[in-house]
């Protein structure tokens, strides 16, 4: 069926680097643009990056901007990101989220995984 | 970047009440807009796209009105299986910021 499944999530401790991984399954992954969304426990969500359907194009929210790297494998259907310099403020789950738009970044998220939890504590 | 803000922050409601969340961006977003249901320990779910634009298998209880700054999500008779946090996120320009989301619980 059509879902993305994160993996790589675990606790870390403060200034290690992490990286998420997203299978995408059911779907055309190479046709839509692909983003990453945290949410730190019992708040709300925040937006961190986007890499188009084509990897030629990728954004950063400026809390991760220079830490976080965002990249995809088509051949693989597969989404990452590469957390470095991890701080406390990092934890949270981590979503891999589908753009609701083909071969462009629409900004609107049709489909989520179900998270992965990153915890950075010493 | 654009502010996202919504009113009120919480809401206690019984079955069949009407509902109204407000949404209201630091700056025009046209109708720029998606409205996201969130219920505990699950991944949000696209409820309504480009503010007023119901997702498929999104019951029609759920209306989403506004262009500009300011936007409503209205639900019209509220069931058990809407108790949830409502977010609202816009995608008029990088980053899409969401807003701090409302808390629909039960009266």
């Amino acid at each position: 069926q059509v879902q993305l499944v994160e993996s790589g999530g675990g606790v870390v401790q403060p200034g290690r680097s992490l990286r998420l991984s997203c299978a995408a399954s059911g779907f055309t992954f190479s046709n839509y643009a692909m983003h990453w969304v945290r949410q730190a426990p019992g708040r709300g969500l925040e937006y961190l990056a986007l890499i188009s359907y084509d990897v030629d194009d990728k954004s950063y929210a400026d809390s991760v901007k220079g830490r976080f790297t965002i990249s995809r494998d088509n051949s693989k259907n597969t989404l990452n990101l590469q957390m470095r310099s991890l701080r406390s403020e990092d934890t949270a789950i981590y979503y891999c989220v589908r753009d609701s738009a083909v071969t462009t970044a629409g900004g609107y998220f049709d489909l989520w995984g179900r998270g992965t939890l990153v915890t950075v504590s010493s | 970047d654009i502010q996202m803000t919504q009113s009120p922050s919480s809401v206690s409601a019984s079955v069949g009440d009407r509902v109204t969340i407000t949404c209201r961006a630091s700056q025009g977003i046209s109708t720029w807009l998606a409205w996201y249901q969130q219920k505990p320990g699950k991944a949000p779910k696209l409820l309504i796209s480009a503010a007023s634009s119901l997702e498929s298998g999104v019951p029609s209880r759920f209306n989403g009105r506004g262009s500009g700054t300011d936007f409503t999500l209205t639900i019209s008779s509220l069931q058990p299986e809407d108790f949830a946090i409502y977010y609202c996120q816009q995608a008029y320009s990088f980053p899409f910021t969401f807003g701090p989301g409302t808390k629909v619980d039960i009266k």
